[in-house]
């Protein structure tokens, strides 16, 4: 099983609707990120967590907000999805414990907004 | 504030010949560098990264990157292409205090038969 687990990995909704998309991990990590792929662009930061009561926005928060349910568990959800929202979102963890410095990634979420 | 750029969004090589993908970062303090590599519908995976142990740093397939603090760079590079390396490529920066990964904008390797 992966360790950063995505769902949905596809998602195509309608211009409006509220969506939530899911991260979930058992790697044991506190820090916890969301980031929408552009093509182009790279990777763009939209929220992140250090721990379940710290949410942070990251350059691109508008339009978006998360919930941090448990630690294992980091949520991102598009409130009225419209369609410059189409892209590929991943979540992302680390820890803080030391000598660990990379992020580990999802499979990503493929998200439509028509 | 950190940044990072990728030289090149796409960069094309012969099977066997030299890859060279560019990467420079803005810090004001020691960064952490990333490379990591995305398949076609998969997730990033780390290829290798830059902690302060050793400028020249290998990672899997064949590849390493070399820190240059004079030059702020962090290029990778392989000696000779392979089919399977074709791919997008990511950069990424972390400075040691904090723990935001800050990305550049990607180059797409195509490798030539």
């Amino acid at each position: 099983d992966a360790d950063v687990t995505q769902t949905p990995r596809n998602r195509i909704t309608k211009t409006g609707k509220r969506i939530m998309l899911e991260c979930s991990q058992t790697k044991g990590h506190d820090r916890m990120y969301w980031y929408r792929q552009d093509p182009g662009l790279g990777l763009r930061l939209i929220y992140y967590s250090f721990d379940v009561k710290d949410i942070n926005k990251g350059e691109i928060s508008d339009g978006y907000s998360v919930s941090r349910q448990a630690q294992a568990k980091f949520s991102l959800s598009l409130e009225s999805a419209i369609p410059n929202q189409t892209a590929l979102y991943f979540c992302a963890t680390t820890s803080s414990g030391s000598g660990n410095t990379e992020a580990f990634f999802g499979q990503g979420t493929r998200l439509t907004v028509v | 504030a950190q940044s990072v750029t990728q030289l090149g969004s796409h960069v094309s090589v012969s099977e066997g010949a030299l890859v060279l993908l560019r990467c420079n970062y803005s810090s004001s303090v020691p960064p952490y560098l990333f490379w990591y590599v995305q398949y076609p519908n998969q997730g990033l995976q780390l290829l290798l990264k830059y902690t302060s142990a050793a400028t020249l740093v290998k990672g899997i397939n064949g590849f390493e990157a070399e820190f240059k603090k004079s030059e702020t760079s962090f290029h990778l590079t392989k000696p000779s292409a392979h089919m399977s390396d074709a791919a997008e490529y990511f950069c990424a920066v972390r400075n040691s205090g904090t723990y935001k990964y800050i990305f550049g904008t990607g180059t797409r390797l195509k490798v030539l038969a």
